[in-house]
């Protein structure tokens, strides 16, 4: 149980164009959702945290206009890049934690997306 | 603001011989404690976690840690080791406030490397 889905795994996009993506969690309610950004060979630096319903909140040095994060229903959120340049390239992981059981206080993590913007 | 050290970036050990991976964080409060381990092209595993009680916690492939709160240590140990351990393994601390889980600090990552 608690598996969560990403998508796509990989995207290639041209400098000034908006990627989307998904983070999906396929057995579980997940009430939060979590957005992480990995640099190569680094660890994963937080970049925002959302509940379901409400607006997700930032984490200092993200710009929230950059990164528009959605978190509509129990099951899913999704991170839009906007306007991406080529330091936005990078690999970016969802997790996701829900109240109850297994998933209470636990983040379960999606394989995360490669972005690479030309 | 809290934060994870883990010393070593890399760690070679033979097939079969025994692992310890440590971990040191810097937390106001009692921490909840992760290891996680992270192959290429698969999310990150949850290895074990460290809540309360029992500082000695056993995870799933055989991998346990010890919560030593005198010395803000949570080192993952297995006693021995196979090919398939090779990866890179994680080291988070997280706070929870009451309506769920907050965001994890990370440690920069242990890679480790088995030898045959």
């Amino acid at each position: 149980g608690a598996v969560v889905s990403q998508h796509p795994s990989w995207v290639i996009c041209k400098s000034g164009t908006s990627v989307k993506i998904e983070c999906r969690s396929l057995d579980f309610q997940a009430t939060t959702m979590f957005w992480y950004r990995q640099f190569p060979k680094q660890s994963l630096m937080l970049m925002a945290t959302s509940n379901e319903g409400s607006k997700a909140t930032y984490e200092q040095g993200v710009e929230k206009d950059k990164f528009l994060i959605n978190h509509a229903s129990l099951t899913l959120s999704t991170l839009t890049v906007t306007s991406a340049h080529p330091e936005d390239s990078s690999f970016y992981i969802c997790s996701a934690s829900g109240l109850v059981g297994d998933t209470k206080n636990i983040q379960y993590f999606g394989a995360g997306t490669r972005l690479s913007v030309l | 603001a809290q934060s994870v050290t883990q010393p070593d970036i890399h760690i070679t050990v033979s097939e079969g011989a025994s692992l310890e991976l440590r971990c040191n964080y810097s937390y106001g409060a009692t921490p909840y404690l992760f290891w996680y381990v992270q192959s290429p092209g698969q999310g990150l595993q949850l290895l074990l976690k460290y809540f309360s009680g029992d500082t000695l916690v056993q995870g799933i492939k055989g991998f346990e840690a010890e919560f030593k709160r005198s010395q803000s240590s949570f080192n993952l140990r297995k006693p021995s080791v196979h090919w398939s351990d090779a990866a890179e393994y994680f080291c988070a601390v997280g706070a929870y406030s009451g309506g769920g889980a907050d965001g994890l600090t990370f440690g920069k990552g242990t890679h480790l490397i088995i030898q045959p």
